[in-house]
């Protein structure tokens, strides 16, 4: 079964930076793009960026252009998001996700971004 | 960006009921809409990819269908393992919006 798990969430100060990362298996990490969705305290599903298979391809969401980075290591099977100049909003569960044909088809457990001072 | 617009917010039904979610795009996404189950505390659950095929492994009583601005997700007789919030997701263009959600509820 596919797996995907998250790490690097945490409590950081609005204007600071935190890492995420997510270690994939028991899949050919290098045969598929990858994303990021995050759902808020209260708030629906929210797409926040993706990665071609070679990285040669991103895309993000609007609310986060020019603030994140999404990055990947295919011969680490792990896919990151930078995230930098946090506000209060970005507070939220990131999820990890396998994107198969642009929908999403395995997603980790989730890791738990806190903005706040 | 594509603006998903998905009706009601809120559904109360009773198990064996028969349940219809409607999703509405803002622009012709033909027939790249995906919906998925998220329950609290757990992963999102992919149902229906490409509008109407179902995922494996998701029961044979979940349906979708549509094309072009609007689309349904249909639960045939609903189980209690069923009432969670749903949500539809375009994948025509980036950004791949949501929709705000429906929260199905047991009445």
């Amino acid at each position: 079964e596919v797996q995907l798990v998250e790490s690097g969430g945490g409590l950081v100060q609005p204007g600071g930076s935190l890492r995420l990362s997510c270690a994939a298996s028991r899949f050919i990490f290098s045969s598929y793009w990858m994303s990021w969705v995050r759902q808020a305290p209260g708030k629906g599903l929210e797409w926040v960026a993706n990665i071609k298979q070679d990285g040669s391809e991103k895309y993000y969401a609007d609310s986060v252009k020019g603030r994140f980075t999404i990055s990947r290591d295919n011969a680490k099977n792990s896919v990151f998001l930078q995230m930098n100049s946090l506000r209060g909003e970005d507070s939220a569960v990131y999820f990890c996700v396998r994107e198969f044909g642009g929908w999403a088809d395995y997603w980790g457990q989730g890791t738990l971004v806190t903005v706040s001072s | 960006d594509i603006q998903m617009t998905q009706s009601p917010s809120s559904l109360s039904a009773s198990v064996g009921d028969r349940v219809t979610i409607t999703c509405r795009a803002s622009q012709s996404i033909r027939s790249y809409l995906n919906w998925y189950q998220h329950k609290p505390g757990k992963a999102p659950k992919l149902l229906i990819y490409s509008a109407s095929s179902l995922q494996s492994g998701v029961p044979s009583r979940f349906s979708g269908s549509g094309s072009g601005t609007d689309f349904t997700l249909t639960i045939s007789s609903l189980q209690p393992e069923d009432f969670a919030p749903y949500y539809c997701q375009q994948s025509y263009s980036t950004p791949y919006t949501f929709g705000q959600g429906t929260k199905l509820e047991i009445k």
